[in-house]
């Protein structure tokens, strides 16, 4: 199987500062990986995702770091704006059962 | 706005009770999926339908039916709701007939139903 774990339940972060989130998890054989954010009362929206024969990808703002070597990924944000502000969840695909597991989520708290 | 769209948004239940929640994507998805989320857990599949016509189970299934009415609508039913069922329940659609929403592109999310069961 599959288990996802989170580092931290909560991170506070100074407004402009970078966010770095991270994750961990457990099959060697996972190999898709995404990093979701929900805010307060919706639904979680895609951020952005990686495979496992890539280990950094980019995005507006964002970069996902993927290190197989021991099972890490980690979701940074640039320049942390008050938006930025929700819990965010990082899932990995598993394709011998075909299910996307979940981690718990950090929530990321922006200081003025 | 194209998107997910679920009914109700929130609901309270007393033990026993039945109740249907209801899904429609207007994204021309093959793939639904139905999600519980607990307090300070991840989400967790109860169901989803790879395709018109197909459902299978995923992690929480028992106490859970669905129906997948026509490739627009996934509902999801609870026969004898329980307090250990109050959660968040989000339904999610992707364009990739594979299960589970392998490749995230068009992976899509309502924003939820809180159900209460007391």
């Amino acid at each position: 199987g599959e288990s996802v774990g989170l580092h931290l339940p909560t991170l506070s972060v100074q407004e402009g500062d970078n966010s770095i989130i991270n994750c961990a998890y457990s099959n060697s054989a996972s190999d898709y990986f995404i990093w979701y954010k929900q805010e307060s009362g919706k639904g979680p929206q895609f951020i952005i995702d990686i495979r496992s024969n890539m280990d950094k990808r980019q995005g507006q703002r964002v970069t996902v770091l993927l290190n197989k070597t021991v099972k890490h990924l980690s979701l940074q944000i640039a320049a942390t704006q008050p938006g930025d502000s929700a819990v965010y969840f990082c899932a990995v695909f598993l394709r011998s059962n075909y299910q996307l597991i979940w981690g718990a989520g950090t929530k990321l708290i922006i200081k003025p | 706005n194209a998107g997910v769209t679920q009914t109700p948004k929130f609901q309270v239940l007393k033990t026993g009770q039945s109740m249907t929640l209801q899904c429609a994507q207007d994204m021309n998805h093959n793939s639904m999926y139905w999600y519980r989320q607990d307090p300070g857990m991840g989400l967790r599949l109860i169901y989803y339908s790879a395709s018109e016509g197909t459902t299978d189970k995923g992690e929480v299934p028992n106490g859970y039916n669905v129906s997948r009415l026509n490739k627009r609508e996934f509902s999801l039913r609870l026969e004898s709701a329980a307090p250990s069922q109050t959660s968040v329940y989000f339904c999610a659609s992707s364009e990739e007939a594979g299960t589970g929403g392998f490749y995230n592109y068009g992976y899509t999310f309502g924003s939820g139903t809180r159900l209460t069961v007391v």
